[in-house]
This record gives structure tokens, C-alpha cells and sequence, in this order.
């Protein structure tokens, strides 16, 4: 299975937004609504932050936001905030043969 | 709140064998798909391996496949995963999580497994 491709780093400063990219194919983003977001801090167990492309968990502040425009789905944090430094992954279904697929992650720094 | 425990992991040598547990609660275990994500060391996360709620249907990646086998078991609310011809690629945190194709939510804290000569 192929990762799907993601920035390795992106970085803001404290109360602006940045937009981290994930593309995939037809055959996962493009093709299902089921692309999910992680946050991972180090140590730490992965968070759930968007599922369904556009969807919140309760408990997860409006700043994060999904999206998905073709093969591409974005997530986007707004209002940065120190503890919003971390890594962050995407994830799409893929079918039942592949099934699921991560993407490389993205190490955000929040300046 | 749903709580997820793993445990089991350790230090093995290459080509032996490693079974780790889940233990779930604060949810009906038995209709909720169940999956294993890995991180190796300074790599990113990697699904493993998925489990319907009955236990029928299973799915893993294809470097696993064949070497892991993941079960449950509903009456003790307790996930499994069997790994077995361990590799030193295998060396990783392995997470237990509830959901499948879908997405997973919530995590647990993960176990080490180490394989190392």
C-alpha cells in the first residue's frame, strides 16, 4: 500500500492558519468520504481531529477544518495556538482490497 | 469514556514471536470494529491489521500479511494480535484502536515491541 503524499513540514505563527495537503488517487481520496485527520504529539496516543473529510469530533475546537477537492484533501487550523504543534496524518479508505492508507505525515511547527 | 490498554510488547529476536492484547472498555465491544496502527521509530503511523466486530472478517497490509494474525475476544472485551517471524523492520509502537476503513477513535497509548538479535 502507498502512503499518501503529505508536506513533511509546514509551520505558522501563533494566531494564523496554515493548510496541510494530502493527495492520493482515485482509488482512496478521490474515490470515498472517508478521509480522516490525526493529531500525534510524541508520546502521546494519535487524536482524532476530522473524520468524513469535513467532519468534527466533539470536543475538538472549531479552528480545525476539513476538506477534499478531487484527489487532494486539506486540513486546515486556524487561530494557531502553541499546543497545536505536533504531527499530523491523513488517512483514507481505499477499497477492500488496499483497505486503508496513511499519509507520511506532516510535522507542524507553530513559530 | 472508551479506554483502550494494550500490552504484551517486549524484546524478541528476529524470526520469534510476540502476542499483544487490547484490553477495551466504556463501549459495547462486540459491534465495533478493531484495528492495530503502527509507528516504527522516527517513521510515520502504518495500519497493521483490522477485525470486524465479529471476528469474520479480517483485513491486514501486505507487509504483515501472512507473519500477524488478529482476533478478539468479545466475552473479554479483549483485542489480539499474533506476530509471529518477527522482523527487525517489525521494531515499532503498535497502537490498538477502535474503528476499521473508516477511521479510527480513539487510540490507545500503544506497547514497544523491539526486535533485535
Amino acid at each position: 500500500q502507498s502512503a499518501l503524499t503529505q508536506p513533511r513540514s509546514v509551520s505558522g505563527s501563533l494566531g494564523q492558519s496554515v493548510t496541510i495537503s494530502c493527495t492520493g488517487t482515485s482509488s482512496d481520496v478521490g474515490g470515498y468520504s472517508y478521509v480522516s485527520w490525526y493529531q500525534h504529539h510524541p508520546g502521546k496516543a494519535p487524536k482524532l481531529v476530522i473524520y468524513n473529510v469535513s467532519e468534527r469530533p466533539s470536543g475538538v475546537p472549531d479552528r480545525f477544518s476539513g476538506s477534499k477537492s478531487g484527489n487532494t484533501a486539506s486540513l486546515t487550523i486556524s487561530g494557531l495556538q502553541a499546543d497545536d504543534e505536533a504531527d499530523y496524518y491523513c488517512y483514507s479508505y481505499a477499497g477492500t482490497y488496499t483497505f486503508v492508507v496513511f499519509g507520511g505525515g506532516t510535522r507542524l511547527t507553530v513559530l | 469514556e472508551v479506554q483502550l490498554l494494550e500490552s504484551g510488547g517486549g524484546l524478541v529476536q528476529p524470526g520469534g514471536s510476540l502476542r499483544l492484547s487490547c484490553a477495551a472498555s466504556g463501549l459495547t465491544f462486540s459491534i465495533n470494529a478493531m484495528s492495530w496502527v503502527r509507528q516504527a521509530p522516527g517513521k510515520g503511523l502504518e495500519w497493521v491489521s483490522t477485525i470486524g466486530g465479529s471476528g469474520a472478517r479480517t483485513y491486514y497490509a501486505d507487509s504483515v500479511k501472512g507473519r500477524f494474525t488478529i482476533s478478539r475476544d468479545n466475552s473479554k472485551n479483549t483485542l489480539f494480535l499474533q506476530l509471529n517471524s518477527l522482523r527487525v523492520e517489525d521494531t515499532a509502537i503498535y497502537y490498538c484502536a477502535k474503528g476499521g476503513g473508516y477511521g479510527f477513535d480513539p487510540w490507545g497509548q500503544g506497547t514497544l515491541v523491539t526486535v533485535s538479535s
